[in-house]
């Protein structure tokens, strides 16, 4: 596609429900990241896969978040038993080459009640 | 200390001004250098990145590099209120599991008419 593309836009989450949002991004970038932006606050770093290899998920916050890249194209962010603190925006990037810049996704707006 | 600081601002200067971003960094072996603005609601968009000591220059905007201070600023000149966002520096390391940006919490610029 022309550009990185996230689904949802928007989830509501009741607390304690697993989500799943999907990151798809532009055609032939082998480098893509998925971030956490609280408001008012930049985006902080969650995880980062080399095609299918996931190479950096220091920034996980615990262990209810798991993402995967299986192809080496699409990815999903999982979030299991979500809690209010889980309430964010979650965007994906993609970059055609390691180092490279990134280009973002509109981002998935999850909020957790 | 975080790893790439900016002032939060609100940084406020008037229609025509030059408007000066600034940004340092705790990673030495940093590499690549990225700003992006982000307007309210919307994600990151990529508008200059820096590879160089240096300066370089893109229309309105000049990004200045310079790795020995750890330190990277954008230029905006004749700011217009079109250019009132959020604009968020970038850094790519050099860390053992890969390239990842890590981004600062972002300097408010408000352009006013």
């Amino acid at each position: 596609g022309a550009g990185v593309s996230q689904s949802p836009r928007y989830k509501v989450a009741k607390r304690g429900q697993d989500v799943a949002l999907r990151c798809d991004p532009i055609s032939g970038h082998v480098s893509l990241f998925w971030y956490q932006q609280a408001l008012g606050q930049g985006p902080e770093f969650l995880t980062y896969f080399q095609n299918e290899a996931q190479l950096d998920k220091s920034g996980l916050p615990s262990d209810r978040f798991f993402a995967e890249r299986p192809e080496g194209s699409v990815s999903t962010l999982k979030i299991q038993r979500t809690q209010q603190e889980d309430s964010a925006v979650y965007l994906c990037a993609s970059s055609f080459r390691e180092a490279a810049e990134a280009f973002f996704g509109q981002g998935t707006r999850l909020t957790v009640v | 200390q975080k790893e790439v600081e900016q002032n939060s601002g609100p940084l406020s200067v008037p229609e025509g001004a030059i408007a000066s971003l600034n940004c340092t960094y705790s990673d030495r072996g940093s590499q690549s250098f990225f700003w992006y603005r982000q307007y309210s609601g919307k994600s990151p968009e990529l508008i200059m990145f820096i590879y160089s000591n240096g300066d370089k220059e893109d229309g309105r905007f000049t990004a200045q590099l310079n790795k020995a201070s750890q330190y990277v600023s954008l230029l905006i000149r004749d700011s217009q209120p079109s250019d009132s966002a959020t604009y968020l520096c970038a850094v790519i390391g050099s860390g053992t599991g890969g390239f990842k940006t890590i981004f600062g919490a972002g300097t408010r610029l408000f352009v006013k008419a």
